[in-house]
């Protein structure tokens, strides 16, 4: 089945404290991206990837690195994650042609920092 | 960045009904799609509609693009319970290499 792969789906965590979240996609997509989900703020872009080590910075990078070794994983990570970065996590991949094609979107990380 | 803005922000409709909702933007575009999720889920896809399409249909789904008004419209038919969800538009814009959302557009039918 084609699909992105988040984990973990809930994190609670203190500040502080490094943590990573796994992005993985079977669908040989070039571009992967995350995003952050927020009341009244809608989704906003963390970073991007528009292929293997090709990373870029999207609305609000600030707190968060990622890296892509390989084509199909986009791990997000938080080196010292603050209360401000609680939120709705998602990642997602999408075919590259004339503009970025529809995204298929993993199922979330909900992340409480404490 | 450039973002879509959704209207109305909240709609509530009995099954059976049409829901309309619209989106704006501010610069041009390769592509405008529109996207459903349910309930603090994953985004889904529905539709893509290219800079040089006027319309495009999926199902009970009409789409219809006019770039000289910057706007957009998503046209479900026919609405059902399940189609309650919030509605997103994304826009991709020329030479951004990203996908900008709307802070998205709630939509409640009611059975």
């Amino acid at each position: 089945e084609a699909q992105v792969t988040q984990n973990p789906r809930y994190l609670i965590t203190v500040t502080g404290k490094k943590l990573t979240v796994t992005c993985s996609q079977n669908m040989n997509h070039e571009y992967m991206s995350w995003y952050r989900q927020d009341p009244g703020l809608g989704l906003r872009q963390i970073y991007y990837s528009m292929n293997v080590e090709v990373t870029d910075k999207g609305d609000v990078p600030e707190g968060y690195k990622v890296s892509r070794k390989e084509k199909r994983n986009f791990p997000l990570i938080l080196e010292s994650p603050s209360p401000n970065q609680t939120s709705l996590y998602f990642c997602a991949s999408s075919l590259l042609g004339e503009g970025i094609y529809g995204y298929t979107f993993g199922s979330g990380t909900r992340l409480t920092v404490v | 960045s450039q973002q879509g803005e959704e209207d109305p922000q909240a709609l509530s409709i009995q099954e059976g009904e049409n829901a309309t909702m619209n989106c704006s933007y501010k610069t041009s575009i390769n592509n405008l799609q529109w996207y459903r999720q349910n309930s603090g889920r994953g985004l889904v896809h529905l539709i893509l509609i290219r800079s040089n399409e006027r319309e495009k249909h999926s199902g009970r789904l009409r789409v219809t693009l006019d770039t000289s008004k910057k706007s957009s419209s998503l046209l479900i038919t026919a609405s059902r319970a399940a189609d309650t969800a919030s509605y997103f538009c994304a826009t991709d814009a020329w030479g951004n290499n990203r996908l900008a959302f709307g802070k998205g557009n709630q939509v409640v039918v009611i059975p």
